[in-house]
């Protein structure tokens, strides 16, 4: 059965420094999303993507963020400048079709910033 | 708002006692249900969707529009049921973000 991917596994970087989380959606899936679970919080939404563009972002999600689909099967966001409120477990969905169906997650990134 | 309200974080039954796990949501449309589970060190999946009425695992959860709830229910609780589970809604037009509730960690004894 196909499944969402996610690389790294595990991320740990220094505050200020640019990171990259990669996703590899379900290959015959639309609709792409990106969400966070802070250690004991809830998991939140933060962007979907349709068509190569946003569709909708939260207001978590600000200019210190952007995601790509660079060449037809990856979906990464980027985060410019990390803070140390960044780290969390990041999580990639994806769905065939943004009614109907639910979404398809990844394993995670867990992203340490120090 | 739009919310999603799981009112237990942790529930602990022993193995073969009914399970009931409380889903309340606020929305003013017509709101899409999901129940996510998460296994330990494992990945949010897919357990159930209010529009498909279909049982998995021995799980069932019928949408209460009167009461704006979607519990998630088992007659029969067993060890390997024991996980983290949540309950999502999806709001319908606005690119199908996923609202998450807290979850409820299900605690099975033997």
């Amino acid at each position: 059965e196909p499944e969402v991917t996610q690389t790294p596994s595990h991320q740990v970087t220094q505050m200020g420094q640019e990171v990259i989380l990669r996703c590899v959606p379900i290959s015959n899936h639309l609709y792409f999303y990106w969400y966070r679970q802070i250690l004991g919080q809830k998991v939140e939404f933060l962007v979907s993507f349709y068509n190569n563009e946003i569709s909708e972002k939260s207001e978590i999600f600000d200019d210190q963020f952007s995601v790509e689909r660079p060449d037809g099967s990856n979906f990464t966001l980027k985060i410019r400048s990390t803070k140390l409120e960044d780290s969390a477990m990041y999580f990639c969905a994806s769905s065939p079709l943004v009614t109907g169906w639910g979404q398809f997650f990844g394993p995670g990134t867990r992203l340490t910033v120090l | 708002a739009q919310r999603v309200t799981q009112p237990e974080k942790l529930l602990s039954v022993f193995k073969g006692a009914p399970v009931e796990l409380k889903c309340n949501y606020s929305y003013s449309g017509s709101p899409e249900l999901f129940w996510y589970v998460q296994y330990s060190r494992q990945r949010l999946q897919l357990l159930l969707r209010h529009i498909s009425r279909e049982s998995i695992k021995g799980f069932t959860a019928d949408l209460n529009k009167g009461e704006t709830s979607f519990h998630l229910k088992k007659p029969f609780a067993q060890e390997e049921d024991s996980a983290m589970y949540y309950c999502a809604l999806k709001a319908w037009g606005q690119g199908g973000k996923l609202i998450f509730g807290q979850g409820t960690e299900l605690s099975v004894k033997p």
